[in-house]
């Protein structure tokens, strides 16, 4: 089955700076990849997602990026605020179900 | 619009115990998805639902885990009997056609001592 990779498990930035967090995937077939955030003691929200036809998608500050050759994708935070703070998990999917990552804390210190 | 929810928040039972959990999906939503967090881990796939029917239980862990959709409105999750391994956050997911958005619940925490 798919197996997702996401690195690194605990991210710390300054307010201010930018968050990358990385995951790879080894089913070739997937083709959906959404990022989730999920804040403490709330439920997981879709925040980003691309489709495997597409490269690139930014939403305001957040952008992903996907590379399909070689079987990876990212997240890309700009300009990160102190409410950023929250786990990212990222998924694939190649039928229904999602294949997460573990998941990154990030932290965004003022 | 109203979204995923769950019931309970938090459980807590003990070993060898029966716990259901429920989960409400969005209304007019067909497609309903069970997942778990184990600590540390990632959120894993349980099993999917399209309106009652079973699309695909391959993730469930053994036959101590019981899910049921009847009428194709809300599910619920049977534990029985419960085991310490069972403990995490379970996760309720829904989405209108199948390669839709997931909108997830809460969750439920599951503390078997």
């Amino acid at each position: 089955g798919e197996n997702v990779e996401q690195h690194p498990s605990t991210l710390s930035v300054q307010e201010g700076d930018s968050a990358v967090i990385k995951c790879t995937y080894s089913d070739s077939a997937s083709n959906y990849f959404p990022w989730y955030k999920q804040e403490l003691g709330k439920r997981p929200q879709l925040i980003i997602d691309i489709r495997s036809n597409v490269g690139e998608k930014k939403d305001q500050r957040i952008a992903v990026t996907l590379n399909k050759t070689a079987k990876h994708f990212s997240l890309h935070i700009t300009e990160t605020q102190p409410e950023d703070s929250a786990v990212y998990f990222c998924a694939a999917r190649e039928g229904y179900a999602l294949n997460f990552g573990k998941g990154t804390s990030l932290l965004v210190t003022p | 619009e109203a979204g995923v929810t769950q019931f309970p928040s938090h459980s807590v039972i003990e070993k060898g115990q029966t716990v259901t959990l429920r989960c409400d999906p969005i209304s007019g939503h067909d497609n309903l998805y069970w997942y778990r967090r184990v600590m540390g881990k990632e959120i894993k796939f349980l099993l999917h639902f399209v309106k009652e029917s079973k699309q695909d239980e391959s993730g469930m862990p053994n036959n101590r885990f019981l899910a049921e959709r009847t009428g194709g409105t809300y599910s619920t999750l049977k534990v029985q009997p419960a085991e310490l391994e069972d403990s995490g956050v379970y996760f309720c997911a829904s989405s209108q056609m199948r390669a839709d958005t997931q909108y997830f619940g809460p969750g439920t925490r599951l503390t078997v001592l």
